[in-house]
């Protein structure tokens, strides 16, 4: 059964960079998308970004500038950079895998839906607070 | 489009079965997948692709999709389903990117 774990420093300060790592247990790393999302206190899930096993990226546009998600295979990490944080950073930041593909033709067909995506393992979160 | 709207809360009696929806440009293209959310959790994905159910998630939940529109349906609602419910899907507009919904606050009265 895979699972991720993940970790990384819970009280930062304005400015500093916030780093996170998610470890894959149990499971392939190649044909997935891992993604970090995140959910302010209250409020809903947003999604940062993610990464597939050959280091390709896709970012939330609106954190684009600040973020950078990285991968290290050997090790079965993925690791999550947000520079330059405020108190808006504050959150509970998610590691999750991400699963994508075609539909076959028959559903296609029937629906007119392409394409399936959903994120199906998540890390039990990680508290992270930015407060001078 | 790369948004996706859902009903801020929704309320069901014990037993009575409750739909929640999602709407978006992108769900003409893909698949809504749902997740459940209880507080102090981390989401936990309930259906996936056409009406899949993840491994130990009861057949109360079902998912079906017409349009720009994906519905979670929980037919027989219990208390333990009160939690958040988020959609979720990929932008369709050729912007690799992963869209949620705002959440909906399900409330078994």
């Amino acid at each position: 059964q895979v699972q991720l774990q993940q970790w990384g420093a819970g009280l930062l300060k304005p400015s500093e960079t916030l780093s996170l790592t998610c470890t894959v247990y149990g499971g392939s790393f190649s044909g997935y998308y891992w993604s970090w999302i995140r959910q302010p206190p209250g409020k809903g899930l947003e999604w940062i970004g993610e990464i597939n096993h050959s280091g390709s990226t896709n970012y939330n546009p609106s954190l684009k500038s600040r973020v950078t998600i990285s991968v290290d295979t050997s090790k079965n990490q993925f690791s999550l950079k947000l520079s330059s944080v405020t108190a808006a950073d504050t959150a509970v930041y998610y590691c999750a895998r991400g699963a994508v593909g075609r539909n076959s033709v028959v559903v296609v067909a029937a629906t007119g839906l392409s394409y399936y995506y959903y994120m199906d393992v998540w890390g039990k979160g990680t508290t992270v607070t930015v407060s001078s | 489009s790369s948004e996706l709207t859902q009903d801020p809360a929704v309320s069901v009696a014990l037993g009575q079965t409750v739909r929640i929806t999602c709407q978006g440009d992108s769900l003409r293209s893909y698949y809504a997948s749902w997740y459940q959310q209880k507080p102090g959790q981390a989401p936990v994905l309930v259906i996936y692709g056409k009406n899949n159910r993840p491994s130990g998630i009861p057949d109360r939940f079902s998912g079906s999709s017409s349009g720009n529109t994906a519905s979670l349906t929980i037919t027989g609602a219990q208390a333990e389903d009160e939690a958040d419910y988020y959609c979720n899907s990929r932008d369709s507009s050729g912007n690799h990117y992963v869209v949620f919904g705002g959440g909906t606050k399900l409330t078994v009265l």
